[in-house]
């Protein structure tokens, strides 16, 4: 049982550069999150879908987009990498919106 | 703008003791609440959900929930070393087209062998 894949677990990147992570999850689940965690702030929604084929904004989409590929995947595009997306992306899943989420092992990203 | 509050801590206990941690949140139509657990370095680990006033026990783990004063703590019996980790407190309203849940800065806990 892998739960929520995420791919790359680590990330350098240089300012402008553009990458994607990516997320698969095996249990079937309907509702797909992107999130970053940085230190005393907690957990911010950036991306989410509700069920396959959408998506839509969370609390801190600038500079990120998405990707729903099917009821399993969902990716995160940096198109042009600044400092300040320097960070822990986590992405997690649950079978519709209202339980608790599951989630993957996180990426570290730091951007240069 | 709705908000998740917790005491970022650190907690200190030592080990046997109770450990209790706090939550506020602001927004009174809130459904439903998490709590998560997240070892230094980890991901968030779901330990307990609780929908409804009252309280829900797993294991050495209490929840405890109280809409009309807009405050949810987990409480942690017989509390190990084991136990030190960052506390997520989650809360989980309903918006048009599904929901959203909101995640507090986490309480960091201690405990002391």
């Amino acid at each position: 049982n892998a739960g929520v894949t995420q791919t790359p677990k680590f990330q350098v990147l240089k300012t402008g550069q553009s990458m994607t992570l990516q997320c698969a999850q095996d249990m079937n689940h309907n509702s797909m999150y992107w999130y970053r965690q940085d230190p005393g702030m907690g957990l911010r929604l950036i991306y989410y879908s509700a069920s396959e084929g959408t998506t839509d904004k969370g609390e801190v989409p600038n500079g990120y987009n998405v990707s729903r590929l099917n009821k399993r995947e969902f990716s995160l595009r940096l198109e042009s990498a600044a400092p300040s997306q320097t960070s822990v992306y986590f992405c997690a899943s649950t079978v519709t919106g209202a339980y608790g989420y599951t989630f993957g092992s996180g990426t570290r990203l730091t951007v240069v | 703008q709705k908000e998740v509050e917790q005491n970022s801590g650190p907690l200190s206990v030592p080990e046997g003791a109770i450990a209790s941690l706090n939550c506020t949140y602001s927004d009174r139509g809130s459904q439903s609440f998490f709590w998560y657990r997240q070892y230094s370095g980890k991901s968030p680990e779901l330990i307990m959900s609780i929908y409804s006033n009252g309280d829900k026990e797993d294991g050495r783990f209490t929840a405890q929930l109280n809409k009309a004063s807009q405050y949810v703590s987990l409480l942690i019996r017989d509390s190990q070393p084991s136990d030190s980790a960052t506390y997520l407190c989650a809360v989980l309203w309903r918006v048009t087209g599904g929901f959203k849940t909101i995640f507090g800065a986490g309480t960091r806990l201690f405990v002391k062998a």
